[in-house]
């Protein structure tokens, strides 16, 4: 059974310009969260999806947004890319039961130059 | 004032040794409690949920605190193994599994 599973694994991109982060989810999962991590610092929460509607967002700019797709797989876009948005993204997954564990992917480290 | 606050250390500590990490968290609604385990440059993996009666696995022991607010991790017979970032997490009641993060506390296990 495949985990969680993002992609790219790594990327590069210039100030200004716009990425695309992709995350499947566990088998059966239909939730999909993501956060942000910065170096030295925890996962901060970005937001969530269920049955393709964002159902909570935490404290990130408009320039942030995503979508989920109805086999339950998601994106992360970040437009305007800013220095700051240098991180490690990260996906979880879980069902939608209070308490779920959620499972985390591996990430996509972005770098922004 | 941060939702979940832990010192981040490092603790370095010998092998064998039991050490102990702390958390406090500030909102009252908290509902559930975790301890995740990263280890360098990968993915946070549940290491244990948090119950007001305290839990064991193994090792590892977590309490809980609802009057205190806080959450606390006790390692025993440390391992090099269990060298990592120990993550602070709450769920909020209604928080549709959003999880709020701790900076994390850094181990190191040494010989």
């Amino acid at each position: 059974d495949a985990g969680v599973t993002q992609s790219p694994t790594h990327l590069i991109k210039t100030r200004g310009q716009q990425v695309t982060l992709r995350c499947s989810p566990k088998s059966g999962h239909d939730t999909v969260s993501w956060y942000q991590q910065a170096l030295g610092q925890g996962p901060q929460f970005i937001f969530q999806y269920y049955e393709e509607e964002e159902r909570q967002r935490g404290n990130f700019p408009d320039r942030f947004s995503g979508h989920q797709f109805p086999n339950y797989s998601s994106e992360l876009n970040v437009n305007a890319l800013l220095l700051g948005d240098s991180a490690l993204y990260l996906c979880a997954s879980s069902l939608e039961v209070i308490n779920a564990e959620a499972f985390f992917g591996q990430g996509t480290r972005l770098t922004v130059v | 004032r941060k939702e979940v606050e832990q010192d981040p250390g490092p603790f370095n500590v010998p092998e064998g040794a039991t050490v102990a990490f702390n958390c406090t968290y500030s909102n009252s609604a908290s509902q559930s409690f975790f301890w995740y385990r990263q280890d360098c440059r990968k993915e946070p993996k549940l290491l244990m949920s948090v119950y007001s009666s305290g839990n064991e696995d193994g090792r590892f022991t977590a309490q809980l605190n609802r009057a205190s607010q806080y959450i606390s991790l006790l390692i025993r017979d440390s391992k090099l193994s269990d060298s990592a970032t120990y993550l602070c997490v709450v769920n909020r009641a209604g928080g549709g599994n959003k999880l709020t993060f701790g900076t994390g506390t850094q181990l190191k296990v040494e010989l």
